[in-house]
């Protein structure tokens, strides 16, 4: 079965430093989401991706937040100077079509500690 | 978005059936009700969904009262794989966007065997 796949599992970065997380969604899928999480709370919608832009984000994806497609196969998160509170685990999802199913699919998450 | 009402937390026994509620009280009518859950560790998971009718899958049903103002996740007999915090999500799909899902606190079902 199809499915999304994240790397890495685990990035320990200092407070400052950029960090890239990547993600590889289901190949023919057309949408593409961040979603974080820290520890103990809610899941949080960060930004929506579609033909190559932005659709949607959230007061949470402010400038130092920014995603890219650099080929046909992976979907990147860039946080460009990490602070504390950045420290969540990061989940990557796709979604199909416009006739596609409407659910989306997650992937296994990256945790971002940052110290 | 609709705003939406859980129980924190639920305890069912194994390969019994499980009936887990939602209100969205301030639902409109063109967003569907979406089920997402989350096992311990791992990224959300969907369930289901559904506009006005119940809906089968091979996973639950939804049973989506008539004002649409509640609905009610069913698991037919629980597993302790089941174990999960489970999310009721009003959404819309316009068909064209990209609508990131909110998600709330959930219930966190507990599956004793």
């Amino acid at each position: 079965e199809p499915e999304v796949t994240q790397t890495p599992s685990h990035q320990v970065t200092q407070m400052g430093q950029e960090v890239i997380l990547r993600c590889v969604p289901i190949s023919n899928h057309l949408y593409f989401y961040w979603y974080r999480q820290i520890l103990g709370q809610k899941v949080e919608f960060l930004v929506s991706f579609y033909n190559n832009e932005i659709s949607e984000k959230s007061e949470i994806f402010d400038d130092q937040f920014s995603v890219e497609r650099p080929d046909g196969s992976n979907f990147t998160l860039k946080i460009r100077s990490t602070k504390l509170e950045d420290s969540a685990m990061y989940f990557c999802a796709s979604r199909g079509g416009l006739a596609a199913s409407y659910e989306q699919y997650f992937g296994p998450g990256t945790r971002l500690t940052v110290t | 978005d609709a705003k939406t009402t859980q129980p924190n937390s639920m305890e069912s026994n194994e390969e019994e059936p499980v009936h887990l509620p939602c209100n969205h009280s301030t639902i409109s009518g063109t967003d569907y009700i979406h089920w997402y859950r989350q096992l311990p560790s791992q990224g959300p998971e969907y369930v289901i969904h559904g506009l006005t009718s119940n809906v089968n899958n091979r996973m639950a049903s939804l049973a989506i009262a008539e004002d649409r103002k509640s609905s009610t996740l069913i698991l037919h007999r629980a597993t302790l794989r089941d174990a999960a915090v489970y999310y009721c999500i009003p959404n819309i799909y316009s068909g064209g966007g990209a609508d990131g899902l909110t998600f709330g606190k959930g219930t966190h079902l507990i599956i004793q065997p």
